[in-house]
């Protein structure tokens, strides 16, 4: 596997579900990034770790939790969602964060929450 | 606050010649980004740019006025697959990427 995939590619709940999103990189980087891209809207940055730390939490609420057990991997731990949480959710890395590496991007789970 | 500007949708015609208009206001700048996404797939990284100027890499091309706040991306010769969005994307002074909506343009033959 090269670059960075993410699994599941699709993903339907219902509110009171618990499931979990897999990101793993293949390019040795030590920054991972999960984002919510919304229809035509920016995408919104969720979180960001770097080195395995978490670096940035941009108020995103309780029910999602990340995380990242080494710098290959990171997850996002999903529970008691709601509808307005339907979006696609793609995981990235880079070099570092703090500094202008580019970030390549997975595929991402689009995710539906009924 | 922090705001990226780029039109929601163009239209070209194949073999012809598209900008791609990205205007920001953020809290510093440490470098503008230009990712292409084709419907449903991963965003892929396009071009940077830090310095003012123009950065040309193929069929595409970017360019920078840091005092005017203004980016544009310039695709020639269009095909057919070109059809995408294209998203502008400004690192503030944390590193942190601020993203635009981004652009879907539409390539007509």
């Amino acid at each position: 596997e090269t670059g960075v995939t993410q699994t599941p590619r699709h993903l339907v709940m219902g509110m009171t579900n618990k499931k979990s999103l897999k990101c793993e990189q293949h390019l040795g980087h030590n920054a991972m990034y999960w984002y919510k891209q919304s229809a035509k809207k920016p995408l919104e940055l969720m979180f960001v770790y770097n080195f395995k730390e978490q670096t940035e939490n941009n108020s995103v609420p309780s029910r999602f939790s990340p995380e990242c057990p080494n710098s290959s991997h990171l997850f996002l731990h999903l529970h008691t969602l709601q509808p307005e949480d339907s979006a696609l959710y793609l995981c990235a890395s880079s070099q570092a964060s703090g500094s202008s590496n580019e970030q390549f991007f997975g595929p991402g789970t689009r995710l539906t929450v009924l | 606050g922090q705001n990226i500007d780029q039109p929601t949708e163009m239209t070209a015609t194949e073999g012809a010649i598209v900008q791609i208009n990205c205007t920001y206001q953020t809290s510093g700048f440490n470098g503008l980004f230009w990712y292409q996404q084709h419907a449903g797939e991963a965003p892929t990284f396009l071009s940077y740019n830090v310095l003012d100027g123009l950065e040309e890499k193929g069929r595409f091309s970017s360019f920078l006025s840091r005092s005017k706040g203004y980016s544009y991306l310039l695709l020639k010769e269009l095909q057919m697959k070109d059809s995408a969005s294209y998203l502008c994307a400004v690192q503030d002074s944390n590193y942190q990427l601020i993203w635009g909506a981004g652009t879907k343009l539409i390539i007509k033959p």
